[in-house]
């Protein structure tokens, strides 16, 4: 069965310093993947997404992640985090018109 | 701007009585996806409509139904709300086209609280 993997819960880093959170997917096929945040009581916000071609994608906020199909991951990558990037992580595949998502990484950024 | 509107943001009701949570779009998208969220928990698919065809996930519960009047608009109605109904209410949207993945674009979620 497919599934999404994201191996921390919870992962503090200080302001400035840079960020790697990492996305671990199951997927037989070409995947489908998905960076969303959430920050408190909002919903989700798309940072980036890979369908094909290049695989290092760009986002939003300075984000980016890059794609390794023999690692089957898709870690998300920041060289310099702000303090109003604390937010809940969420990596996603898409499979038959739904996504398939992990369990999240809280984070949590210290002064 | 083209967006998701879920309202309202906050609904308070009480333990069995009706609620309906309400989702609309200006994307045009043929897709609307709802999910349930719990705290500290990935956001969990209720069901979805693909323009008009109604597709339920096997665990959702009878009592969450779901309408989609027109292209625009989508409900979620909660028959008999008990205490483990609790939780964020997200709406979705997406345009599903052949050979593509489903980006789906988020409402801003309904805050469900059952007293």
């Amino acid at each position: 069965a497919q599934s999404v993997t994201q191996p921390d819960i919870h992962i503090t880093v200080s302001e400035g310093a840079s960020l790697e959170l990492r996305c671990n997917y199951s997927y037989g096929a070409t995947p489908y993947l998905f960076w969303y945040v959430q920050s408190p009581g909002q919903g989700l916000q798309l940072l980036l997404k890979y369908f094909s071609g290049d695989t290092l994608v760009q986002g939003i906020k300075g984000f980016e992640a890059e794609f390794k199909r023999s690692q089957s991951s898709f870690n998300l990558r920041k060289p310099s985090v702000h303090w109003s990037d604390a937010a809940e992580y969420f990596c996603a595949v898409a499979k038959g018109g739904k996504l398939i998502f992990g369990q999240g990484t809280e984070l949590s950024v210290k002064p | 701007d083209a967006m998701v509107i879920q309202n309202p943001r906050y609904q308070v009701t009480q333990f069995g009585k009706p609620v309906t949570l309400s989702c609309s779009q200006t994307l045009n998208h043929n897709v609307m996806y709802w999910y349930q969220q719990k705290s500290s928990q990935a956001p969990k698919l209720l069901f979805h409509y693909y323009d008009k065809d109604f597709n339920n996930e096997a665990d959702t519960p009878d009592n969450f139904q779901s309408r989609r009047p027109n292209t625009s608009f989508c409900f979620l109605d909660i028959r008999s709300p008990g205490l483990g109904d609790a939780a964020m209410y997200l709406c979705a949207t997406a345009m599903r086209t052949s050979g593509m993945g489903n980006e789906q674009f988020f409402g801003p979620g309904t805050r469900l609280t059952v007293l």
